[in-house]
């Protein structure tokens, strides 16, 4: 499967506290972007990353990309309860007809 | 708000029955992506449609098929349907980057489908 792999599968926190998730991939991309999902709805796109890119901000998000580890993380600081959600790493492959593949995702539980 | 239309947002229909699943994507983009998801299958791509044409298939099932009209919407048929069909379909909008990989991309709501 070229599908990205997060890691961990769940996590836990305390409001305030930051929460790393991981992500890991197989062959060379194009690009990598995170993803968040709230219960029963639409994906909302987060941040994209590209291969020549090793870290990017927004707000309270930090993405790093290390091309030689095939791995990427997502860092949110001072969580949130409202950041409790499900978040996904997905891969851009380099190629014709490249397609975004989804990994299975994280899920967030942030604690009041 | 996406820019995603998706619907319907419900449907429940028998076993054996056949569905179609409308999406019509955010202004501007040509390319319509259709991903199945399932609690224990996580997010499946089925299949991908540029600008009227089938750029990339996943893991779709020979009874699912799929096509992007000249407006661009996309229409998703699941035909008998099974229990295990049961899941949220979402359909996603982009545009493309330079050298041609996917940008990011805008979801819909998803239309969640029970089969009995």
């Amino acid at each position: 499967s070229q599908q990205g792999e997060e890691d961990p599968q769940a996590l836990s926190i305390q409001e305030g506290e930051n929460a790393t998730m991981n992500c890991s991939y197989k062959t060379s991309i194009n690009n990598l972007q995170w993803y968040r999902q709230n219960s029963g709805r639409g994906l909302v796109h987060l941040i994209l990353i590209r291969s020549n890119e090793r870290e990017k901000h927004s707000g309270r998000l930090r993405v790093t990309l290390d091309t030689s580890k095939k791995s990427s993380s997502l860092l949110i600081t001072a969580s949130r309860a409202a950041d409790t959600a499900s978040y996904f790493c997905a891969t851009a492959y380099t190629g014709a007809n490249s397609k975004l593949t989804f990994g299975k995702g994280i899920t967030l539980s942030v604690r009041p | 708000d996406s820019g995603v239309t998706q619907t319907p947002k419900h449907l429940i229909t028998a076993t054996g029955q056949r569905v179609t699943l409308r999406c019509s994507p955010r202004s501007g983009d040509l390319s319509v992506y259709w991903y199945q998801q399932s609690l224990d299958q996580g997010l499946q791509f089925l299949i991908q449609y540029y600008n009227g044409e089938e750029r990339a298939k996943g893991n779709i099932l020979e009874r699912f098929s799929a096509q992007q009209f000249p407006d661009l919407h996309s229409e998703l048929n699941l035909s008998s349907l099974e229990l295990g069909d049961s899941a949220l379909y979402f359909c996603a909008s982009t545009q493309y980057l330079a050298g041609g990989a996917p940008g990011e991309l805008f979801f819909g709501e998803g239309s969640r489908l029970t089969v009995l």
